[in-house]
């Protein structure tokens, strides 16, 4: 089993600045089959990136994934206050698929 | 637009019985795989089963294994899961999500709770 781990386990940023999140596989993820979800309170995650860096449907382009092998990162270029949330990173290459534990955005 | 409604959670005993659905509109449900994923309360997420189109080819995770089964209606374009012998550490919100890689649409989910 692929386990992910992302750092940091809180980010303090304020509006405007740039988020950088890391999620770390164990393993080699095989064909970049990595995606990043959003979720906020009460709510259902969100798709944000699949295949490492391809931007899901009506995402705005100040969210960008990068990386490949066992390293990703999620960057949000400019933070905007509906940013600040909940952030998992999860991989589908190998089964089982797991997703990583989350690291939350949190308004300095 | 995709839709997808989760219905059938509540409150339950140890060893009791639930039966979760899921409707689905706004894509092709017949050819679409679809998973459950659950979330304990302020804890990650965790997929506890998927089936393929025709309902043929289902997983389900180890922890659920012989006590969850997952199933469909592609005539009702609805998804199911049925849970028996529920355990406390059962208790989650369990979300409806359309595919088996990566997760394209979410329901709102159904809360699980297992509690004596």
């Amino acid at each position: 089993e692929i386990v992910l781990t992302q750092s940091p386990g809180t980010l303090s940023l304020s509006p405007g600045e740039r988020a950088t999140l890391s999620c770390r596989a164990s393993q080699s993820v095989t064909s970049n089959y990595l995606a990043w979800y959003q979720q906020k309170p009460g709510q259902a995650p969100r798709l944000l990136i699949y295949d490492a860096f391809t931007r899901a449907t009506v995402i705005p382009d100040r969210f960008s994934g990068s990386g490949s092998g066992a390293d990703f990162t999620l960057t949000i270029s400019r933070l905007e206050p509906e940013d600040f949330a909940l952030y998992y990173c999860q991989q589908y290459a190998s089964s089982p698929m797991t997703f990583g534990q989350g690291t939350r955005l949190e308004i300095k | 637009e995709v839709q997808l409604v989760e219905s059938g959670g509540g409150l339950v005993q140890p060893g009791g019985s639930l039966r979760l659905s899921c409707a689905a509109s706004g894509f092709p449900f017949f050819n679409n795989w679809m998973t459950w994923v659950r979330q304990a309360p302020g804890k990650g997420l965790e997929r506890v089963a998927y089936i393929n189109e025709h309902g043929y080819e289902t997983y389900h995770v180890d922890s659920v294994r012989g006590r969850f089964t997952i199933s469909r209606d592609n005539a009702k374009n609805s998804l199911y899961l049925q849970m028996n012998s529920l355990r406390v550490e059962d208790t989650a919100m369990y979300y409806c999500v359309k595919g088996i890689g990566f997760f394209d649409a979410w329901g709102q989910g159904t809360l699980v709770t297992v509690s004596p």
